[in-house]
């Protein structure tokens, strides 16, 4: 099956712990992104990446970082000093025809 | 102003009735336009894609845009039960700028 695969799909975190969140895509898409989706709130823009071992800032990258070290793979890491990290965080890659925009299945983190 | 708008609803129809969606937006450099369904829990799918003014059909969905008014619409015929999930508009200027509607949750009762 082709497509953008993020891992896990449900994650309990202790406060002031990291985790990472896994995306991989084989699309061969250049640009992906990282959404946090929040109830009444929409999609906002954690980080995206246009290019290998480039990434930007979104609206709300506070408390999170990425890395891009292969075009497949657009890892998530949600750190410590984030202050409210408990939401559905979606992955998205974009490219082909028209540009299409592709979601990964989401994974929920959950602060315990 | 919004880069895109998209009313949040609920919408609520019964079984079989025409599910109307629509959204605006503001920034003219937008050429490609999406529309997606999300369940519950779940990544959204990408329903429809289209990116020239006018009407395009798959099966019982209608994606309609309107460039000229800023304004994108989403039809869906004979609604079913299964149809109920949040749709969300999407699009794109072509160089990876994205916006997002918030999602329109729309229930069908059978």
């Amino acid at each position: 099956d082709g497509g953008i695969t993020q891992s896990p799909k449900y994650l309990f975190r202790k406060e002031g712990q990291n985790v990472t969140l896994s995306c991989e895509q084989n699309l061969n898409h250049d640009a992906m992104y990282w959404y946090r989706q929040d109830p009444g709130q929409g999609l906002r823009l954690i980080y995206y990446s246009q290019i290998v071992n480039d990434f930007q800032k979104g609206d709300i990258a506070e408390g999170y970082s990425v890395s891009r070290e292969k075009k497949e793979s657009f890892p998530l890491t949600v750190t410590s000093a984030q202050k409210n990290p408990t939401a559905f965080y979606l992955c998205v890659g974009q490219g082909g025809t028209g540009n299409t925009i592709y979601f990964g299945e989401g994974s929920w983190l959950t602060v315990v | 102003q919004k880069e895109v708008e998209q009313d949040p609803g609920p919408l609520s129809v019964p079984e079989g009735a025409i599910v109307s969606l629509n959204c605006t937006y503001s920034n003219s450099a937008f050429q490609y336009f999406m529309w997606y369904r999300q369940y519950s829990r779940k990544g959204p799918e990408l329903l429809m894609y289209t990116y020239s003014s006018g009407n395009k059909e798959d099966g019982r969905f209608t994606a309609q845009v309107d460039k000229s008014s800023k304004y994108i619409s989403l039809f869906i015929r004979d609604s079913q039960p299964s149809d109920s999930a949040t749709y969300l508009c999407a699009m794109s200027d072509g160089n990876n700028r994205l916006a997002f509607g918030k999602g329109n949750q729309v229930v069908v009762i059978p």
